[in-house]
């Protein structure tokens, strides 16, 4: 009930495209969605998140995508660049963001020219 | 600059030691974490600790151990009881006051000989 299961492993768009990643949750007391970003040798940075109050976040060319009834949340890049590629991990906590984080196992991301 | 310094970058250590990485903050953060990342697994905390002198185990705190002395430090120990120490350590802080966005420092890759 604690996991964050997170699809696909890893994932290869051409440049301009759009980039879908995929988190599911069981547990329903998780009210707080962050997606973080890490790139080679660093550390994660947080992206953007999402409260189980709306149904869609968008902040530039990132969106979160929430279903609560399904218990799934997604992260669309659109115009994917180069630059955005990464490692990308959703995640979920209880508690609000004040909850310890339960991490997805990530998705790589390579944006092809 | 605000951030989290962890040293050292790289770090070999010979089956049977101990070794401790460090972890500073100037952010003023209350909260400090240890996560474990290894590939295709996602983050995993090891330790936590939401003020100082007070410190509570994550989800694999066997063979690990921490201290909180003082605020702005948070310093891990791997210790040789720790069976399978090769992993990419990471340090994250976080504000009491929202939006409780967890701040990593760049990570600590260990490797045991």
């Amino acid at each position: 009930q604690q996991q964050v299961k997170q699809s696909p492993q890893s994932l290869i768009v051409q440049k301009g495209g759009i980039s879908i990643i995929n988190c599911a949750y069981e547990n329903t007391a998780f009210d707080y969605f962050p997606w973080y970003q890490q790139f080679p040798g660093k550390g994660p940075a947080l992206l953007i998140a999402i409260r189980p109050d709306v149904s869609e976040k968008k902040e530039g060319r990132f969106t979160i995508s929430f279903n609560k009834s399904a218990k799934q949340f997604s992260l669309h890049i659109m115009d994917s660049q180069p630059g955005d590629s990464a490692t990308y991990f959703c995640a979920a906590s209880k508690g609000g963001s004040q909850g310890n984080l339960i991490f997805g196992k990530g998705t790589k991301l390579s944006v092809k020219p | 600059d605000g951030g989290i310094t962890q040293s050292p970058k790289y770090l070999f250590r010979k089956e049977g030691q101990n070794v401790t990485l460090s972890c500073e903050q100037n952010l003023n953060h209350d909260a400090m974490y240890w996560y474990r990342q290894d590939p295709g697994q996602g983050l995993r905390l090891i330790y936590y600790s939401q003020i100082v002198n007070d410190f509570q185990k994550g989800d694999i705190a066997e063979g690990y151990s921490v201290s909180r002395e003082k605020k702005e430090s948070f310093p891990l120990t791997v210790t040789s009881a720790q069976k399978n120490p090769t992993a990419f350590y990471l340090c994250a802080s976080r504000t009491g006051a929202l939006p409780g966005e967890l701040f990593f420092g760049e990570g600590s890759r260990l490797t045991v000989l």
